[in-house]
């Protein structure tokens, strides 16, 4: 246990409805990351925050998905209308900013969309 | 071509035997690098990191770096069927400094 936590762990859902994820960081950690992993590949960066700043969104977050932490603590990551497509693992990942910069993964939320 | 790269595997070895995991990325303004272990359906558990040219221990465990080859490879030392799991090498670029992660080599070290 890394001391990130992420709810719900799985989510079952049909397309075109809308889903919503919770990511807690380490609670010191002001560097908060969420990727998506697919079976077969490493994890892909989708955003980051610096404490309530999302500072950078990769190209893989479409407009249907958005992401927020407000007052630097836990993080959601939503997504809209869903497709099947999105069916993969999201994970989150925090780290102290000027440490070694290690990334500390959560367990997880494993989202299949039927 | 990818931006990083690993050997895709399935890499087999047997017990007690040296597992060696390669890796490649293709930013040379790269300067931070990690070896992540993953079990199947679990999250990426961290193993070590890396910043300098040569080799770092820890344990079994011993990461090598060449920045001018852009070569990061892991050797797991008394291989363990408890170290049957999938290597994710992952390199940290970029304003975020988020990490670029192959698509991992999967080991299974066998009894």
């Amino acid at each position: 246990d890394t001391g990130v936590s992420q709810d719900p762990r799985h989510k079952i859902t049909k397309r075109g409805q809308n889903v919503t994820f919770r990511c807690d960081p380490i609670s010191e950690h002001n560097r908060l990351y969420w990727y998506r992993q697919t079976l077969g590949q490493g994890p892909e960066f989708l955003t980051y925050f610096q404490n309530e700043a999302q500072l950078e969104k990769s190209r893989l977050l479409s407009d249907r998905f958005s992401a927020e932490r407000p007052k630097g603590s836990f993080s959601t990551l939503e997504i809209q209308r869903t497709e099947q497509g999105d069916s993969a693992m999201y994970l989150c990942a925090s780290t102290l900013e000027g440490s070694t910069d290690t990334q500390y993964f959560g367990p997880g939320t494993r989202l299949t969309v039927l | 071509q990818k931006e990083v790269e690993q050997n895709s595997g399935p890499l087999s070895v047997p017990e007690g035997a040296i597992a060696s995991l390669n890796c490649t990325y293709s930013d040379r303004g790269s300067q931070s690098f990690f070896w992540y272990r993953q079990y199947s359906g679990k999250s990426p558990e961290l193993i070590m990191f890396i910043y300098s040219n040569g080799d770092k221990e820890d344990g079994r465990f011993t990461a090598q770096l060449n920045k001018a080859s852009q070569y990061v490879s892991l050797l797991i030392r008394d291989s363990q069927p408890s170290d049957s799991a999938t290597y994710l090498c992952a390199v940290m670029s970029g304003s975020a400094r988020q990490l670029t992660f192959g698509s991992g080599t999967q080991l299974t070290v066998l009894p």
